[in-house]
């Protein structure tokens, strides 16, 4: 079954960076771009970027070019999401997420568990 | 940039009763990119629907997805008890890629 497994929780001060993995299995790795999704405590859910998981070519949101670099390892079929000059406005749950493939794709079909990342002095 | 409105924000309803959720798209969309997710407290958002009408695996034939251009519509049929979460609508748009969510609706029991 198609899994996306995450690393654990972080604390980090402002100014800092945070580096989340997200591992799949289940399905070929390279078959489906890999996006990130981030939620806020009690907002609503914000996209981040995308990975092709068989170029490793990146595309990310315009509010985090410059601050986000998605990476991904086809040896151990994980992507990484690298979050930097963090602001107490960055605290999250920071989710992985596969595209579908159906019709023109752009949904996500499978989610990360998640990974809470808190920024606080 | 496409701006999808959801309402009601809050909807109340009891089990065994229809649920209607509106998403209105700030300018036309594909059909094809318009997607519903389910999301419980403490967990990851679940695909619903795709393709504005498309039920993803798994999900039950109580749950449909309809419309077109700028208003779609998510229905439940008839409300079990593990329906109550919050729902959220999304876009895709290729010109740059961009995917953009609603603010979600949630579904309470009354």
């Amino acid at each position: 079954q198609v899994q996306l497994v995450h690393s654990g929780a972080e604390v980090k001060k402002p100014g800092a960076s945070v580096k989340v993995s997200c591992k799949a299995s289940g399905y070929t790795f390279t078959s489906h771009y890999i996006h990130w999704v981030r939620q806020a405590p009690g907002q609503g859910l914000e996209w981040m970027g995308k990975i092709n998981p068989t170029s490793g070519n990146a595309i990310y949101a315009q509010r985090f070019q410059g601050r986000v670099t998605l990476t991904r390892d086809t040896s151990t079929s994980t992507v990484y999401m690298e979050l930097s000059s963090l602001r107490s406005e960055d605290t999250a749950v920071y989710y992985c997420a596969r595209e579908g493939l159906q019709l023109v794709g752009g949904y996500f079909d499978y989610w990360g568990q998640g990974t809470l990342v808190t920024v606080s002095s | 940039e496409i701006v999808l409105t959801q309402s009601p924000g809050t909807l109340s309803l009891s089990p065994g009763e229809r649920a209607t959720l509106s998403c209105r798209a700030s300018q036309s969309v594909s059909s094809s990119s318009l997607a519903w997710y389910q999301q419980k407290p403490g967990q990851a958002p679940r695909l619903l629907i795709y393709g504005a009408s498309s039920r993803a695996t798994g999900i039950s034939d109580r749950f449909s997805g309809s419309g077109s251009g700028t208003d779609f519509t998510l229905t439940i049929s008839r409300l079990e008890p593990e329906d109550f979460a919050v729902y959220y609508c999304q876009q895709y748009g290729n010109s740059p890629p961009k995917y953009t969510f609603g603010q979600g609706t949630k579904l309470e029991i009354k």
